[in-house]
């Protein structure tokens, strides 16, 4: 069974579009988290929930928007996509805070053209 | 699906000591990411392993690859309170199509006491 599913794998799309990336976990967790990994390979901390509630969010622009319909679920929307969105995007999911081991999602691989 | 397995999955060690932690695949490795999470931050790339034998350094940590076991190993020497974290590996595998999918392992939590 998959722990942590993004949906979708893949996602080519023009500039400007307005698109979404869905996050399930099954684990049970708490807490959940979007990343957004950079051509350095570096994992940046986009955002983080606790039970619905945001309890991080790093300075990024205010075109990419999460929403938590419940703690199984976190989505990620961001609109009027530019160029440097181009990233892959990781959500993961954790018992409970950042402090504790996070379970990672396959990726969503962006590219806006 | 590729899986990775870690161990240990968690480390307590004295200042001072050396520690290693592995990283084991379940398929042919194509590239192996190690990463160190630090509690309340994002995670940091640490090195990236891509040739069976490879060894790379970052200021006291070593990590190698040997491809024939798909299995990496990260040593730390002489560990400080600062090296304590939570360790993870990543590693890419086919997708299909030619593509590639980045997996990670469940990390070793990694305290050093003074």
């Amino acid at each position: 069974d998959t722990a942590v599913s993004q949906t979708p794998k893949y996602l080519v799309t023009q500039m400007g579009n307005d698109k979404s990336i869905k996050c399930e976990q099954n684990l049970g967790h708490d807490t959940m988290y979007w990343y957004k990994q950079d051509s350095k390979k570096f994992l940046k901390i986009m955002f983080s929930y606790n039970n619905k509630e945001l309890i991080i969010n790093e300075t990024v622009p205010n075109r990419f928007s999460p929403k938590s319909p419940d703690k199984a679920h976190l989505n990620l929307h961001i609109n009027s996509l530019e160029l440097g969105d181009s990233a892959v995007y990781f959500c993961a999911s954790s018992q409970a805070g950042v402090g504790e081991t996070q379970y990672f999602g396959p990726g969503t691989r962006l590219l806006v053209l | 699906s590729q899986e990775l397995e870690q161990s240990p999955q968690s480390l307590i060690v004295q200042e001072g000591k050396n520690l290693t932690i592995n990283c084991t695949s379940s398929k042919t490795l194509y590239g192996l990411y190690w990463y160190k999470q630090k509690y309340g931050e994002g995670l940091i790339f640490l090195m990236m392993l891509q040739k069976g034998g490879e060894e790379k350094s970052h200021e006291k940590i070593t990590a190698k690859l040997d491809e024939k076991k798909q299995q990496s190993s990260l040593h730390i020497t002489a560990s400080q309170p600062s090296h304590a974290g939570i360790y993870l590996c990543g590693a890419d595998s086919l997708a299909g199509a030619g593509s590639y999918q980045l997996t990670f392992g469940k990390g070793t939590k990694l305290s050093v006491i003074p």
